[in-house]
C-alpha cells in the first residue's frame, strides 16, 4: 500500500512494550484536542480525545496526557501490537473552530 | 458517527487539467472540510464547505484552484483545477457532526498524481 508519511518522526518499539507518543500543540486557547491513527491508503481515524479541563483520559490500552502549562499532549499505547504500527496525529480545536493537526509521528512496531 | 465516501480513490492526471473529488456523508451535516496532506505532511484545511454559503478558504488557498460545491447537506465537491506536479498529495474530506465538539470523520481520501 501506500506510505502516507516517508519523511515523518518515527518511533520504533518492540512488540509487547509500551509506545508513548509526543505532541507539541500551538494554541493555548484550544480546548479540546484529539488523536488520530492514519494507516497506509485511510483517512485519519479516532483514538481517543480529551477536553482541556482534563489532564488525562484513558481508553482500551491508550491513554492521553494533557499539560496546558507547556502545551504538550501524549498518547501511550500500552503492549504495543503489529496493529497499532502507523502514523499518528494529534489535533487541537479552539472552540468550535477547525482542527489544526500536529506534524505526525509514525509508530514502526518491530517483531 | 459517520460514515465518509470519496470518489476517486485515486487518479493520475496530465498537468493543466483538472479534477473533481466527491465527497458522500451517509448523513446530514452542517460543517465539511477540505483537507490537503502533501507527502510526508500533516494535514493542512483547504477550506470549509457549508450548505446555502461559499465556501470559506484558508490562507494559502483560493477559490479559483480550489473551488467547492456545497449543494446539500451530505454532499460535496473539491475541483483542482489546472493542476501542476506540485498538486500531488492526499486530499481528505472531512465532516464535524456538532461544531467542532466531538470528533471529526473523516473520507479514506483521494491520491492525486499529476505529471
Amino acid at each position: 500500500g501506500e506510505s502516507v508519511g516517508l519523511h515523518l518522526p518515527t518511533l520504533s518499539v518492540q512488540e509487547g512494550d509500551n509506545s508513548i507518543i509526543n505532541c507539541a500543540y500551538s494554541n493555548s486557547a484550544s480546548d479540546y484536542f484529539i488523536w488520530y491513527k492514519q494507516e497506509s491508503g485511510k483517512g485519519p481515524q479516532f483514538i481517543i480525545d480529551i477536553r482541556s479541563n482534563m489532564d488525562k483520559r484513558q481508553g482500551q490500552r491508550v491513554t492521553v496526557l494533557l499539560n496546558k502549562t507547556v502545551k504538550h499532549l501524549s498518547l501511550q499505547i500500552a503492549a504495543t501490537q503489529p496493529g497499532d504500527s502507523a502514523v499518528y496525529f494529534c489535533a487541537e480545536n479552539n472552540y468550535g473552530q477547525n482542527f489544526v493537526f500536529g506534524p505526525g509521528t509514525r509508530l514502526s512496531v518491530l517483531p | 458517527s459517520a460514515v465518509i465516501s470519496q470518489k476517486p480513490s485515486r487518479d493520475i492526471c496530465q498537468r493543466g487539467t483538472s479534477l473533481t473529488i466527491q465527497c458522500q456523508v451517509d448523513s446530514q451535516v452542517t460543517m465539511m472540510f477540505w483537507y490537503r496532506q502533501q507527502p510526508g505532511q500533516s494535514l493542512t484545511l483547504i477550506a470549509t464547505a457549508n450548505q446555502g454559503s461559499e465556501a470559506t478558504y484558508e490562507s494559502g488557498f483560493v477559490i479559483d484552484k480550489f473551488p467547492i460545491s456545497r449543494p446539500n447537506l451530505t454532499f460535496s465537491t473539491l475541483t483542482v483545477s489546472n493542476m501542476s506536479p506540485e498538486d500531488s498529495s492526499i486530499y481528505l474530506c472531512s465532516v464535524d457532526m456538532t461544531g467542532g465538539n466531538t470528533e471529526a470523520f473523516f473520507g479514506q481520501g483521494t491520491r492525486l498524481t499529476v505529471v
